[in-house]
């Protein structure tokens, strides 16, 4: 059974309104999360991440909020732009393990 | 240019005929990781090694053998691929996951067929 979960596999986005992206875990031993983006045939890159003992992480128009008590981790894209289409993974670490979802593809409409 | 690079980054082959991937990075990581993604089930890791002579199993180590004799490298080997093991691979390094350094650089994939 998958440990994280991303339930949504797509996300439609007007250009410059706001992209949020969720994500669900069982395990509440993960002590550090990240967000990646994909796109296609390329290799995931790393976007954002969030330690545990934290509970929001900013960096320039993306925003990781972690709510451990609901085990759910959210991405926000503000403001969204095309560039920002593709898809987005998130993962979790625990000892020395990553467990990814399955992906969320992203669109945002011109 | 820090990179990772896999070859090949496409291959067709049959059933049982063994297989490795290559993997190689050069940032001096010590962290590697062997990933297939599948429809709807996202990136399982397969294995990872810590470092050198260090390796250990992934959540899906089934059918897969890796090997880290030198710190660059991490080929993952298929002994006797079948069929369900048609998958994209990605191969992913990072500086030392579980100190602080989480974040990972991944390859551009290997898209197997094995018919």
């Amino acid at each position: 059974d998958q440990q994280v979960k991303q339930n949504s596999p797509s996300l439609s986005v007007q250009e410059g309104r706001i992209s949020i992206l969720n994500c669900d875990y069982t395990n509440s031993m993960f002590d550090y999360f990240l967000w990646y983006k994909k796109y296609p045939a390329e290799g995931p890159t790393f976007l954002i991440s969030i330690s545990s003992i934290k509970d929001k992480n900013e960096d320039g128009r993306f925003t990781v909020f972690l709510n451990k008590s609901a085990k759910h981790l959210s991405l926000h894209i503000v403001p969204s732009q095309p560039g920002d289409s593709a898809v987005y993974f998130c993962a979790a670490y625990n000892f020395n393990k990553f467990y990814f979802g399955s992906g969320t593809k992203l669109n945002v409409k011109p | 240019e820090a990179q990772v690079t896999q070859n090949p980054r496409y291959l067709i082959t049959v059933t049982g005929k063994k297989l490795t991937v290559t993997c190689s990075q050069n940032m001096n990581h010590e962290y590697m990781s062997w990933y297939r993604q599948d429809p709807g089930l996202g990136l399982r890791q397969i294995y990872y090694s810590m470092n050198v002579e260090v390796t250990d199993k992934g959540d899906v180590p089934e059918g897969y053998k890796v090997s880290r004799k030198e710190k660059r490298n991490f080929p993952l080997i298929l002994e006797s691929p079948s069929p369900n093991q048609t998958s994209l691979y990605f191969c992913a390094s990072s500086r030392a996951a579980g100190q602080g350094f989480y974040e990972q650089y991944f390859g551009p994939g290997t898209r197997l067929t094995v018919t």
